[in-house]
């Protein structure tokens, strides 16, 4: 298989303050990747498709300019949660997409559980 | 209405109790199928993928019925270390972002 890594594992912070979250394929080239939420006994929801070298999409209701997704490498992308607020609380999980004969498997990373004071 | 939808359970079962979920899917340009594992506070790990032949890994046998739009999970011979939440995902396609279920819960006891 493949190994997708996200640092930090968690992170609590003040609400108004901005989050970065990492991504990072570490035995794999990644062109897109995906970033999900999970609030509470919820399922993942898809945030947005991180492409590199273009912007990425984001999915219906996803506020682009809140959620910043960079990637700028084939190993790594970046979620930035702007001016975090509590209803901002939640697990972040990233995955991408396998190559070769894991073409059509996801990996994800461990998640990152967000929690805005 | 939800693009794959599952009961969200919980299932209670005793240990070597068989078990089955079911999952319906909307969305008829999905292509794959798979079942995912997710245990408490961790990410999601693949368990199987699906398909229309039916395929079967141990104790576990998943079956796709893409008339009825329809996949099921088997679990046979339940062991106390089943116990997740499982998860119905579909996709329009291999490197395609992946639609998820809310979960079915399953909780095996002695």
């Amino acid at each position: 298989g493949a190994v997708v890594s996200q640092h930090p594992s968690w992170v609590i912070c003040k609400s108004g303050t901005s989050v970065k979250i990492e991504c990072r394929s570490l035995d794999f080239q990644a062109t897109t990747m995906f970033w999900y939420r999970q609030f509470p006994k919820q399922s993942l929801m898809l945030m947005a498709t991180s492409n590199e070298g273009s912007k990425a999409t984001y999915e219906q209701g996803v506020e682009k300019d809140k959620f910043l997704i960079n990637h700028a490498s084939l190993t790594l992308s970046t979620l930035t949660v702007t001016s975090a607020h509590p209803e901002d609380s939640s697990f972040y999980i990233c995955s991408a997409p396998g190559l070769g004969v894991f073409y059509n498997e996801q990996f994800f990373g461990p998640g990152t559980r967000l929690t805005v004071l | 209405r939800k693009e794959v939808e599952q009961d969200p359970g919980p299932f209670n079962v005793p240990e070597g109790a068989t078990v089955a979920f079911n999952c319906t899917y909307s969305n008829s340009a999905s292509q794959s199928f798979f079942w995912y594992r997710q245990d408490c506070r961790k990410e999601p790990k693949l368990l199987m993928s699906v398909y229309s032949s039916g395929n079967e890994d141990g104790r576990f046998t998943a079956q796709l019925n893409r008339a009825s739009q329809y996949i099921s999970l088997l679990i046979r011979d339940s062991k106390l270390s089943d116990s997740a939440t499982y998860l119905c995902v579909s996709s329009t396609g291999g490197g395609n972002k992946l639609t998820f279920g809310t979960g079915t819960q399953l909780k095996v006891e002695l």
